[in-house]
């Protein structure tokens, strides 16, 4: 069936980048998201990537799509201690009826 | 601009009692989503609704009920809670349909039910 997975937790040192991963198995999917979870908050979208790109930049956000591998990457660059949060990646397969495919999240720990 | 707005943040029920969540979104959107986060899982969806007057099952929908007489509006009620419905309970809305243009969800800051 249809599944995303993360891995867990990512600890990165300040100032370092950080890379957090996620895979899904269905590749009709159309869009891919990342979302960013504060402690006690409600998710808020980060960036999505069309299923026909190959990497979208904004700021310090890179995100990678590999639609081979279905492999999604975020990379956040000069990790700052805002940053930390759970960081979820959902994908919506074509056929999926308005239902969004959501990951674990993984959380983000910043090391000074 | 509020964005969405839930009430309560907390409450504490009894196996058994009832009560409903009540989530606003000022932003005109059409689609409204109800999910449970639970420890360790991604967010799992309840119900939704693509428009007034309109509700779909999600997901996880059994012993949850929904109501959406209002666009800004969309309800979700537990009829007799169980313990299995302690989580945290987002709301959402989006413009248009997942997976196209405008599709992305905006999220409420949650509701923690703790059942007992």
């Amino acid at each position: 069936g249809e599944d995303v997975e993360q891995s867990l937790f990512l600890s990165v040192r300040e100032g370092d980048s950080s890379v957090i991963n996620c895979t899904y198995t269905d590749s009709s999917s159309t869009y891919l998201y990342w979302y960013k979870q504060e402690p006690g908050a409600g998710l808020q979208l980060l960036t999505y990537i069309f299923s026909n790109m190959d990497m979208k930049q904004d700021q310090r956000l890179t995100v990678l799509l590999n639609k081979k591998d279905k492999h999604l990457s975020l990379r956040i660059a000069d990790t700052q201690t805002g940053d930390s949060a759970i960081y979820f990646c959902a994908e919506i397969p074509m056929d999926s009826n308005y239902q969004l495919i959501w990951g674990a999240g993984t959380k983000l720990i910043i090391k000074p | 601009n509020a964005g969405v707005t839930q009430t309560p943040k907390f409450r504490v029920l009894k196996t058994g009692q009832s009560m409903t969540l009540l989530c606003a979104q000022d932003m005109n959107h059409e689609y409204m989503y109800w999910y449970r986060q639970d420890p360790g899982m991604g967010l799992r969806l309840i119900h939704y609704s693509v428009g007034e007057g309109t509700t779909a099952k999600g997901e996880v929908p059994d012993g949850y009920n929904v109501s959406r007489l209002k666009k800004q509006n969309f309800l979700l009620g537990l009829e007799s809670a169980a313990p299995s419905q302690t989580s945290v309970y987002f709301c959402a809305s989006s413009y248009s349909t997942p997976g196209q243009p405008r599709g992305e969800q905006y999220f409420g800051p949650g509701t923690r039910l703790t059942v007992t």
